[in-house]
């Protein structure tokens, strides 16, 4: 069974710091990666999604995440988070042998401004 | 273009009773996932549904049970609610079940 490892539960950093939140997911066979956003009192956005090619995926406001396959980890990153980015996310695999998203825990970000 | 909906919004229910919530998918997408949030945790694949038949199942109980519709809307049902069942519950749609949009959720409290 896949499973997705979220290591921060909860990041504080004040604004134009840079992020990075780690993701690390266990399956052996190929995946579809996800970062989704859930800021305060809205529903899931996606943020951005790695299928297949160049392994450094550009998504929404700033955001990047890497794909390093030989260490099973997509980590997220932002050069400078604003306050605006406080929120929840989330990673998440899908397999293409399943049609079911496994999420990680979530990791709460707080900005200070 | 309207996202995915859901209905009712908030819900309390006791202890035993019986719910049903509903989606409705974005328009163009024929599929449609349920995932459970519990507070402080990641969601949990409940079920999917494709051409009005369940496609896969997480590891919940028979409790859980769900339909789809000729025009891709969907239901969850839990019976026999238990206090653990109390969560946000989330819909997504999917196209040929690619990428997710979720909706807003409906807040589900058992007391």
């Amino acid at each position: 069974a896949q499973s997705v490892s979220q290591h921060n539960h909860h990041v504080i950093l004040s604004e134009a710091a840079s992020l990075e939140l780690g993701c690390n997911y266990s399956y052996g066979g190929t995946v579809n990666l996800f970062w989704y956003v859930q800021y305060p009192g809205q529903h899931l956005q996606l943020l951005l999604k790695y299928f297949s090619g160049d392994p450094l995926v550009k998504g929404i406001k700033g955001f990047e995440a890497e794909f390093i396959k030989s260490k099973f980890s997509f980590n997220l990153r932002k050069p400078s988070v604003q306050w605006s980015d406080t929120a929840e996310y989330f990673c998440a695999v899908h397999n293409n042998a399943g049609n079911m998203l496994t999420f990680g825990g979530g990791t709460r970000l707080m900005v200070k401004p | 273009d309207a996202g995915v909906t859901q209905s009712p919004t908030h819900l309390i229910k006791t202890r035993g009773q019986q719910v049903t919530l509903r989606c409705s998918p974005k328009s163009g997408h024929d599929t449609v996932s349920w995932y459970q949030q519990a507070l402080g945790q990641g969601p949990q694949f409940i079920f999917q549904y494709y051409e009005e038949e369940e496609r896969q199942r997480g590891n919940f109980p028979d409790r859980f049970s769900g339909h789809q519709f000729p025009n891709y809307s969907s239901e969850l049902n839990v019976n026999a609610l238990l206090l653990g069942d109390s969560a946000l519950y989330l819909c997504a749609s999917s196209l040929e079940g690619r990428w997710q949009y979720f909706g807003p959720g409906t807040r589900l409290t058992v007391t």
